[in-house]
């Protein structure tokens, strides 16, 4: 079946780039997302890319896609201290119609002074 | 709706006991989901409902758990014989049409003593 693996945590320094990266299994992804879930929230869709593209850039945002090695990044720059929360990658494929992303276990990032 | 809501925010009860937990969707959403999201992990899809009807139920751990959707907007997650392995949050998340943007609820915590 579908896999999404990301590393856990992520400290960084407030100011500096964060990078989180995720990798995939299901070769047939279509959509690739990346989602935010501060404490006590529901999880929060940041932004998406669509399997045929490699690049998109949404303010401090900019997300990658390497689909021949099925890794995606999300870029966070000069990153706040609001910042700090977990983040999810999750795909989508386009096979049978489905429309339920499958979500990794997300990434702790903690953004300190 | 401003969002999505979820009623209760909270819900301890006793090992054994039937729990229903409830998700208001965003007024005029079509689609509708339900999440389990336990400690360290991503949310992982229980149920999908487009309209009234149960579209996709492959999520649903075992017969334990059941779901309705009555008039196309208000649902309710509903949990016989509570284990202490049901323990997590559910999140219910809505979207204007099948495959569209999800927009999440907030959570209910559960907890099976």
């Amino acid at each position: 079946g579908e896999d999404v693996e990301q590393s856990l945590f992520l400290s960084v320094r407030e100011g500096d780039s964060s990078v989180i990266n995720c990798t995939y299994t299901d070769s047939s992804s279509t959509y690739l997302y990346w989602y935010k879930q501060e404490p006590g929230a529901g999880l929060q869709l940041l932004t998406y890319i669509f399997s045929n593209m490699d690049m998109k850039q949404d303010q401090r945002l900019t997300v990658l896609l390497n689909k021949k090695d099925k890794h995606l990044s999300l870029r966070i720059a000069d990153t706040q201290t609001g910042d700090s929360a977990i983040y999810f990658c999750a795909e989508r494929g386009s096979s049978g119609g489905s429309y339920i992303p499958t979500f990794g276990r997300g990434t702790s990032l903690i953004v300190h002074p | 709706g401003a969002g999505v809501s979820q009623t209760p925010s909270n819900k301890v009860t006793e090992k054994g006991k039937y729990v229903e937990l409830r998700c208001d969707p965003i007024s005029g959403h079509t689609a509708l989901y339900w999440y389990r999201q336990s400690l360290g992990q991503g949310p992982e899809f229980l149920i999908y409902f487009q309209g009234t009807g149960a579209a996709d139920d492959s999520g649903l751990p075992n017969d334990r758990f059941f779901a309705v959707r009555p008039e196309g907007s208000v649902s309710t997650l509903k949990i016989q014989r509570t284990e202490r392995g049901d323990s997590a949050v559910y999140l219910c998340a809505s979207s204007a049409i099948a495959g569209g943007e999800q927009f999440f609820g907030p959570g209910t915590r559960l907890t099976v003593l």
